[in-house]
């Protein structure tokens, strides 16, 4: 399997701070097709997770532009360049390279 | 828009089987490219990725899991389902239903996401 490492676990950010997250898959996820299918969700609390990034950098209709993603081959990394409240909440990278699909354990923004 | 909607018992005793069935509205679940995937998360854990069907009835299951998995699919219905057989105390969990799409080109990993349904396994 491939195992999605992220980090940190836990992320406190001052309201209109940056935040940075990082994905590190164990094999590279680059797929036959030349695409790298690592995507990004957030989970808000008590809701069901939405997807904000698709294709490594591709964001989401809907998504704010706040959000980017960036990376390739093994390395990944979600930013918010100034996070809001409504951001809080957990976010997973996912790879959908190679069966079976694999999350990250989770990076959990809080506001400070 | 597609819309997911779980549905089934939310309490199963050990070693029984668990039984839930996603209805798909806002499209058809027998689109080509279609496919039809189940994610768990334990309380306060993390996501797992359980398997898929395809809109013509082929799947692809979880190692971790293969042993007690079946995913099936009612076109007539615009369902699918998920079955985990004997179950314990660790399949306790929120299950979803997601999409997946894919075209000639690319894949769209779960673009869309039942609210969740909270199964417990006690006696």
């Amino acid at each position: 399997d491939v195992v999605m490492t992220q980090s940190p676990l836990s992320l406190p950010v001052t309201l209109g701070q940056p935040a940075s997250i990082s994905c590190r898959s164990s094999q590279s996820l680059v797929y036959s097709d030349g695409n790298t299918y690592l995507n990004w969700f957030q989970q808000r609390p008590g809701q069901s997770p939405r997807r904000l990034i698709y294709k490594v950098s591709k964001r989401d209709s809907g998504v704010p532009d706040r959000f980017s993603g960036s990376g390739s081959g093994t390395d990944f990394t979600l930013e918010i360049s100034r996070v809001e409240a409504e951001d809080v909440g957990v976010y997973y990278c996912m790879q959908g390279t190679q069966w079976p699909y694999t999350f990250g354990q989770g990076t959990k923004l809080e506001i400070k | 828009q597609l819309q997911l909607q779980e549905s089934g018992p939310g309490l199963v005793k050990p070693s029984e089987t668990l039984s839930l069935t996603c209805t798909v509205s806002g499209g058809s679940i027998y689109s080509s490219g279609s496919y039809w995937d189940w994610i768990r998360q334990p309380p306060g854990k993390g996501l797992e990725w359980i398997g898929t069907i395809s809109h013509s009835g082929n799947t692809n299951y979880n190692p971790s899991l293969k042993s007690q998995v079946t995913i099936s699919v009612d076109t007539s219905k615009n369902q699918f389902s998920l079955t985990l057989s004997s179950v314990t105390a660790a399949d306790t969990a929120l299950y979803y239903c997601v999409s997946v799409r894919s075209n000639s080109s690319d894949w769209y990993f779960f673009d869309f996401w039942g609210q969740g349904a909270l199964v417990t396994v006690s006696s």
